[in-house]
């Protein structure tokens, strides 16, 4: 079975500072694909981030990146120059076959 | 290139009643997912479909939810005689690709709250 885990029900951020959101998966197979989405209060989902299970190199938006362990099946975020806009939940999803698994989600508050 | 559309936003039932929830994928999309979101909790994969298919429906309750998406029209997820414990999120999301393994770009959602 896959599973996503968010360790961190709730984060803190200074503005302008850098915080990390921790994320482990598990799964059986070696070809999947890794996410990141956004659940402001509007409860849209929104991309964040994606990254290919093959490709080594860390997936990079603007101030948000990845840190992927394929080993440790670990998918941390970074966002970096934190923002106010940026508070939100953040769910970590893995995709694999037809279906997206979800964590539980952060809750990021970004402090003024 | 509009997004993914759902309608309602915003749907309240009593028990007993039937609720249909629309989706409408991206322009070129042909997969379609379903997910439901309970509160304090991460989305829940029910059901994934492509035009007049139903392709994976192993997370959808084996009762009163069906879901199709006909040849021509939206994606319909249909909840007869809702309960309570039905009260939820529910997201669309779509696909342009086989598998799903493409980014699935989400719907805004609809909240279903049962009286």
């Amino acid at each position: 079975a896959q599973t996503v885990t968010q360790s961190q029900p709730e984060m803190s951020v200074q503005e302008a500072e850098t915080v990390t959101l921790s994320c482990t998966y598990d799964t059986s197979e070696s070809d999947y694909y890794l996410f990141w989405y956004k659940q402001p209060p509007s409860r849209q989902m929104i991309l964040v981030i994606r990254q290919e299970a093959y490709k080594q190199q860390n997936a990079t938006e603007n101030r948000f990146s990845v840190n992927f362990q394929k080993a440790a099946k670990s998918f941390s975020l970074k966002i970096s120059d934190s923002q106010l806009g940026d508070a939100a939940m953040y769910f970590c999803a893995q995709n694999t076959g037809n279906q997206f698994y979800f964590g539980t989600g952060t809750s990021l508050t970004v402090i003024p | 290139n509009a997004g993914v559309m759902q309608n309602p936003r915003h749907l309240v039932r009593r028990r007993g009643q039937e609720a249909r929830l629309r989706c409408s994928p991206m322009k070129g999309h042909s997969h379609v997912y379903w997910y439901r979101q309970l509160p304090e909790e991460g989305l829940k994969f029910m059901v994934y479909l492509q035009k007049e298919n139903i392709i994976d429906e192993s997370g959808m309750p084996k009762e009163r939810f069906s879901a199709e998406f006909p040849k021509e029209g939206p994606s319909i997820l249909r909840i007869q005689q809702v309960v309570r414990g039905d009260s939820a999120a529910y997201f669309c999301a779509s696909s342009p690709s086989y598998r799903g393994r493409e980014t699935q770009y989400f719907g805004p959602g609809t909240r279903l709250l049962v009286l």
